[in-house]
């Protein structure tokens, strides 16, 4: 199993629609989880943080199953702004460093 | 305003020609990494520094160098690029690499093209 996995899509769906991406880990002591966005040739930014169950923000609701190993990020009410990619981090210790694991991203398009 | 300044934002070089890519950032973070990302594979960390005077390599260090001579620069220097270092480059910081601090804050990016 590959340490951080995500569909990467596209997923096109009609503005107001409900979408869902799940992320997979294979590391089942990591404790916290991170979804960043990232627009076309920018660079990622943060969109939420899980440490515990799951997040909420908005729209946007993030859900950790440890016992599966996944994380789930929730859109609510699509807005067009939402088009981007979906990026799922992992941390993992490895010796002294933490290193952040980075998923391949999931390609999100919101149509008219 | 907290940022991460990287420079230049596109770079069109020839091989073997040395180059620099500067970063900086404002938000007094001790955790400084540089990443590349290309269609397919990602994110991958080129190198990462913990404090001032302190790096390592990351997952794809090869024919890469830096330096952390103080707390909010962390250059990127290609010694002898080559055609294979041709990426989108950012560099990012965190105020630790732990929990909460372990959050990102990234750089614009820089488009590299090594001919």
């Amino acid at each position: 199993r590959k340490e951080v996995e995500q569909d990467p899509g596209p997923f096109n769906v009609p503005e107001g629609a409900t979408v869902a991406f799940n992320c997979t880990y294979s590391n089942s002591a990591s404790q916290s989880f991170f979804w960043y966005r990232q627009d076309c040739r920018k660079e990622p930014k943060l969109l939420m943080s899980v440490y515990s169950s799951g997040n909420e923000d908005g729209r946007f609701t993030a859900q950790l199953n440890r016992a599966s190993q996944y994380i789930s990020l929730l859109i609510r009410d699509s807005k067009l702004s939402d088009s981007a990619t979906y990026l799922c981090v992992v941390p993992l210790d490895a010796g002294n460093n933490r290193k952040l694991i980075w998923g391949l991203g999931t390609s999100l398009a919101v149509n008219p | 305003e907290a940022q991460v300044t990287q420079n230049p934002r596109y770079l069109i070089t020839v091989t073997g020609k040395k180059l620099t890519v500067t970063c900086s950032q404002n938000m007094n973070h001790e955790y400084m990494s540089w990443y590349r990302q290309d269609p397919g594979l990602g994110l991958r960390q080129i190198y990462y520094s913990m404090n001032v005077e302190v790096t390592d390599k990351g997952d794809v260090p090869e024919g890469y160098k830096v330096s952390r001579k103080e707390k909010r620069n962390f250059p990127l220097i290609l010694e002898s690029p080559s055609p294979n270092q041709t990426s989108l480059y950012f560099c990012a910081s965190s105020l630790s690499n732990a929990g909460a601090g372990n959050i990102q804050y990234f750089g614009a990016g820089t488009r590299l093209s090594v001919l």
